[in-house]
């Protein structure tokens, strides 16, 4: 069965510091990667995906994720934050289900 | 394009109620599913399905049902509703294959008394 797992519940920052949430995954086979950003009071919207290829995979706003198949992570990352990225943030893993698997998501809050 | 409908967006019940949660996407996508989001849990599944006529349990199916019709409607049913059933439902739609990601409702707010 496939799983994830998140590692920073609550992450605060202030803008302009570098940001960096992890996710571990455990599925045996070949996996899509997913991070999923919900905004105050909003549904869930994709940031980026991994499905193959460059294991570097960039999304909008800024952030980017890295695939690392030998440590079973996909860490979301983002240089310069800014309030308005204030947010829940969900790893998601699909192996061999139809249905991705999320994480228990990680709080953010920029402060000004 | 609407993309996935959910309704109602707030509901209050009292606990053995009954009610049914619509979801409705206008994309044409084979799979759809429901999962609640519960603080600190993040998102669980509840139900889901590959098309129409085909259903399946997720991680947490006790209490609801579920039933796939068409392909563009996928409703939850709650039984007989308990507080622990106080949650925000969220209803997701993806094209079959292997690389679709999921498109998310708006979210529908449930407080069982």
């Amino acid at each position: 069965a496939q799983s994830v797992s998140q590692h920073n519940h609550h992450v605060i920052l202030s803008e302009a510091a570098s940001l960096e949430l992890g996710c571990n995954y455990s599925y045996g086979g070949t996996v899509n990667l997913f991070w999923y950003v919900q905004y105050p009071g909003q549904h869930l919207q994709l940031l980026l995906k991994y499905f193959s290829g460059d294991p570097l995979v960039k999304g909008i706003k800024g952030f980017e994720a890295e695939f690392i198949k030998s440590k079973f992570s996909f860490n979301l990352r983002k240089p310069s934050v800014q309030w308005s990225d204030t947010a829940e943030y969900f790893c998601a893993v699909r192996g061999g289900s139809y249905i991705p698997t999320f994480g228990r998501g990680t709080s953010l809050i920029v402060h000004p | 394009n609407a993309g996935v409908t959910q309704t109602p967006k707030f509901q209050v019940l009292k606990t053995g109620q009954s009610m049914t949660l619509q979801c409705a996407q206008d994309m044409n996508h084979e799979y759809m599913s429901w999962y609640r989001q519960d603080p600190g849990m993040g998102l669980r599944l509840i139900h889901y399905s590959v098309g129409a006529g085909i259903t399946d349990q997720g991680e947490v199916p006790n209490g609801y049902n579920v039933s796939r019709s068409t392909t563009e409607d996928f409703p939850l049913r709650l039984l007989s509703a308990a507080p622990s059933q106080t949650s925000v439902y969220f209803c997701a739609s993806r094209t079959g294959g292997d690389t679709g990601e999921l498109f998310f409702g708006e979210g529908s707010r449930l407080t069982v008394l």
